[in-house]
């Protein structure tokens, strides 16, 4: 299994409040993706990070904001959570952001579920 | 544009019989497409992946996928279900290499595979 761990694995909160979720990679690998998943939805693709410093925006991003600090942690920050942010999100890693080479294969964490009343 | 549909939210087999689980795709280029299965309460793992080559792909645990242009389809199937397939599948399609950056993945809504005896 590739070295993806993130905290926390369970989070309740309240709407409003400020809420981090960290993933954290022992690969090395440069590239690092946030998604949600949600049923009925499958999985979408909030933010993303290209390297240290550099991230891009996903599909579903309004509402959140990441940091890439370091090559092995990326952070996820809902800024002032509603329930509509109640999710399971995922973290995920790859070699390269070009699909179709032999490093595009996105390895997943376990996940955080998310409970925001 | 991509997208993917995934016919049939729950599919339900008998240990040994045929598994076939429906994935279709609208690609503007040549897509890359993936498998990937969700066992519950993990994150999601690699099953297969086509990227131009061969049109058969064959998969970990028994799983093989073909892609079909002409039908825009990229069905998953295991002649023999056993009750440790029951999960959650992903399709998700990709819309080729690029020269640095990224190509998302657009994943369906999944597929939940139930095994009886």
């Amino acid at each position: 299994d590739a070295g993806i761990t993130q905290s926390p694995r369970h989070k309740v909160t309240e709407t409003g409040t400020p809420v981090t979720l960290r993933c954290h990679q022992t690969e090395n690998h440069r590239y690092m993706y946030w998604y949600r998943q949600d049923p009925g939805h499958g999985l979408r693709l909030i933010h993303y990070s290209y390297g240290v410093k550099d991230t891009d925006k996903g599909e579903v991003s309004d509402g959140y904001s990441v940091s890439r600090s370091k090559t092995e942690d990326f952070l996820l920050t809902l800024e002032s959570a509603t329930s509509s942010q109640t999710s399971v999100y995922f973290c995920a890693i790859s070699e390269s952001g070009a699909i179709g080479g032999g490093t595009d294969t996105q390895y997943f964490g376990p996940g955080t579920r998310l409970t925001v009343l | 544009a991509q997208s993917v549909t995934q016919l049939g939210s729950h599919v339900s087999v008998s240990e040994g019989a045929l598994v076939l689980l429906r994935c279709n795709y609208s690609s503007s280029v040549p897509p890359y497409l993936f498998w990937y299965v969700q066992y519950p309460n993990q994150g999601l793992q690699l099953l297969l992946k086509y990227t131009s080559a061969a049109t058969l792909v064959k998969g970990i645990n028994g799983f093989e996928a073909e892609f079909k242009k002409s039908e825009t389809s990229f069905h998953l199937t295991k002649p023999s279900a056993h009750m440790s397939d029951a999960a959650e599948y992903f399709c998700a399609v990709s819309g080729g290499m690029r020269t640095g950056g990224y190509n998302k993945l657009i994943f369906g809504a999944g597929t939940r595979l139930a095994v009886h005896p």
